[in-house]
């Protein structure tokens, strides 16, 4: 079946250092998506990502989607702590259900 | 006012009891879901239902038992807990499949269950 990893698991930054999560799947995705968890949270959408080669930026965040729809990443310039979290892409292709990655769980030294 | 709300948000309980959560969703949303977190953080789907019809079903043991009543409410039911049941349990509706454009999912705040 549809498989997603997602490095790296963890990644420890001080404040003001960038952050990259990287998102691989194992098939041709339609479309992805990305997510925010917050300690004791719940996952919220960040953005969907659906052409090949598609860029999005949000503020200090930028979405890529690869040009071969299998891979993904999410790049955070100049952390804060409000960044903290755990960053999930989840991806999905016709037919078949939104499977999530690992996660990527950023802690950020003030 | 919350968009995607499920019930109770902690459950603790023994071993071999049955146990409800609830979830509702006020976004007139078709499609509902289930899904579990373990420990570990790894967010794995249980169930959708789409306008009250099962359309995913995992491979989940046949002691959960999804149900729902109309497109605003699924409830999962556990019978038989086990320690291994133990995990957060996420509720979320999407206005339509996630593969479509739409497809965004809307968590609850989720359901912290302990099986001692």
């Amino acid at each position: 079946g549809q498989q997603v990893m997602q490095i790296p698991q963890y990644q420890h930054v001080q404040e003001g250092e960038d952050f990259t999560t990287y998102c691989n799947s194992s098939t041709t995705l339609s479309n992805i998506q990305w997510y925010k968890q917050r300690p004791g949270g719940h996952p919220v959408f960040l953005i969907q990502l659906v052409k090949s080669g598609e860029v999005k930026k949000q503020k200090r965040l930028t979405f890529q989607f690869g040009e071969a729809k299998k891979n993904s990443s999410l790049h955070i310039t100049a952390t804060q702590t409000t960044d903290v979290g755990t960053y999930f892409c989840a991806g999905s292709n016709a037919g078949n259900m939104l499977t999530f990655g690992g996660g990527t769980r950023l802690m950020v030294k003030p | 006012d919350t968009a995607v709300s499920q019930t109770p948000k902690y459950l603790v309980t023994q071993m071999g009891n049955d146990k409800s959560i609830k979830c509702e969703q006020n976004l007139g949303h078709d499609t509902m879901y289930w899904y579990k977190q373990d420990s570990k953080k790894f967010l794995k789907i249980m169930f959708s239902y789409n306008n009250k019809e099962l359309i995913i079903n995992e491979t989940v043991p046949n002691r959960f038992s999804p149900k729902s009543p109309d497109k605003a409410h699924l409830n999962l039911h556990i019978n038989s807990l086990e320690l291994g049941d133990s995990a957060v349990y996420f509720c979320a509706s999407s206005k339509g499949l996630a593969e479509i454009l739409d497809g965004e999912l809307f968590f609850g705040e989720g359901s912290r269950l302990t099986v001692l």
